[in-house]
């Protein structure tokens, strides 16, 4: 089956500074790679995804950039804000017998100081 | 966001008791999950649920029994709790193809 695994496990940066998080997974049929933001005593939430026919998606500060020959997808977080000190998580899905069944990373916890 | 809903939101109960942790929805998805979030293990997948008719076991199952009542309903049992059963428990739900999956807002639940 498919194993994510994600790297940094905690992130501290500068407000102001970027952050990459870096995430590699193992089956070639993944095709759908979302990463999912997680405020302290919150839920997971969607910010950005991409899916195998690109190889980058931007969305205002954030992007995603996916190597499927390397197998490894990265989150991009420009001009850092407090606000973005959370708990990150990527993961990675393929049709597995008809069914997308995603898998998690471990998760980055990012700190940006002011 | 409250269109994925759980109950209770904080549990603390005692070994060897019977604890369910239910979960209702009002997105309409036909997909539901039950997650578990341990520090340093991410998100593990525990069941999920094609329809009322359809459960199945995700990566970590044994110990936790599954009920999808509905299409909105669906509840995740430990039938004796153990300590290594604490953990935060996140309900989820997806649409048809899969991809994007709505959590709920956790269930923290205490085995002493």
């Amino acid at each position: 089956g498919e194993n994510v695994e994600q790297h940094p496990s905690t992130l501290s940066v500068q407000e102001g500074d970027s952050a990459v998080i870096k995430c590699t997974y193992s089956d070639s049929a993944s095709n759908y790679f979302p990463w999912y933001k997680q405020e302290l005593g919150k839920r997971p939430q969607l910010i950005i995804d991409i899916r195998s026919n690109v190889g980058e998606k931007k969305d205002q500060r954030i992007a995603v950039t996916l190597n499927k020959t390397a197998k490894h997808f990265s989150l991009h977080i420009t001009e850092t804000q407090p606000e973005d000190s959370a708990v990150y998580f990527c993961a990675a899905s393929g049709s597995n017998t008809g069914f997308q069944k995603l898998v998690f990373g471990t998760g980055t916890r990012l700190l940006v100081s002011p | 966001d409250a269109d994925v809903t759980q109950t209770p939101r904080n549990r603390i109960t005692k070994t060897g008791k019977r604890i369910m942790l239910e979960c209702s929805q009002t997105k309409g998805h036909d997909r539901m999950y039950w997650y578990r979030q341990d520090p340093g293990l991410g998100l593990r997948l525990i069941y999920y649920s094609f329809d009322v008719k359809d459960i199945n076991k995700g990566e970590i199952s044994d110990g936790y029994s599954v009920s999808r009542q509905a299409q909105a309903k669906f509840s995740l049992s430990l039938e004796s709790a153990i300590p290594n059963q604490t953990a935060l428990y996140f309900c989820a739900t997806s649409d048809f193809n899969g991809n994007t999956i709505y959590f709920g807002e956790g269930s923290w639940l205490t085995v002493v």
